[in-house]
């Protein structure tokens, strides 16, 4: 199956800098990575996601880029604000027709420092 | 976006009682809905694939008889969690797709058991 890396596990950076995550998966047939923020004892909540056949994708601060042949993604969060503080996850899966939940990393704890 | 609802929100139960989990889509239909776990400061671990109308497939190392799934509609999908224990207690997590094939999923508020 499918299994997904993702560092750091914590992450603090200055108000206003800029913080980068990265994830590894190991399955070549993934074609799904999207990125969810959860904030403390609330639901996961999807903020940007890329197909694999997208090199990068942006909103507003937020960005994610993919390199298949290399089977990374990052995401990138541009001045960084306080209510950016949560915990990340990457996540990986493959879209084969079934319906397959998604294999997520560990998770990032980011912490914007004032 | 979609809604997900999921109840109760948290629950303490005596070890060896069963505990039930529901699990709602408000304003779509989900033929596939996925349960996960997770442990405090901790990732999602996926639990089992509920499917509208037949048996759950679960993931390796989850106890099929342990954490049963019912997926009897459209909108409603449970997990019961039997003879729970201590080491059973846990944040689960359900989610679901609002559109066919792969994409966002929504989840659930999560529902934190504790086992005594």
């Amino acid at each position: 199956g499918e299994n997904v890396e993702q560092h750091p596990s914590t992450l603090s950076v200055q108000e206003g800098d800029s913080a980068v995550i990265k994830c590894t998966y190991s399955d070549s047939a993934s074609n799904y990575f999207p990125w969810y923020k959860q904030e403390l004892g609330k639901r996961p909540q999807l903020i940007i996601d890329i197909r694999s056949n997208v090199g990068e994708k942006k909103d507003q601060r937020i960005a994610v880029t993919l390199n298949k042949t290399a089977k990374h993604f990052s995401l990138h969060i541009t001045e960084t604000q306080p209510e950016d503080s949560a915990v990340y996850f990457c996540a990986a899966a493959y879209s084969g027709g079934g319906a397959d939940g998604l294999t997520f990393g560990k998770g990032t704890h980011l912490i914007i420092q004032p | 976006g979609a809604v997900v609802s999921q109840h109760p929100s948290w629950v303490i139960c005596k070890s060896g009682t069963s505990v039930k989990i529901e699990c709602r889509s408000l304003d779509f239909q989900a033929t596939t809905m996925f349960w996960y776990r997770q442990f405090p400061k901790q990732s999602l671990m996926l639990m089992a694939t509920s499917n509208e109308g037949s048996k759950a497939t679960y993931e390796q190392g989850v106890e099929k008889d342990k954490f049963l799934i019912n997926h009897a509609s459209l909108t409603l999908s449970t997990l019961t969690v039997t003879s729970a224990h201590p080491e059973d207690s846990s944040f689960y997590i359900c989610s679901a797709r609002a559109s066919p094939g792969i994409g966002e999923l929504f989840f659930g508020e999560g529902s934190r058991l504790t086992v005594l």
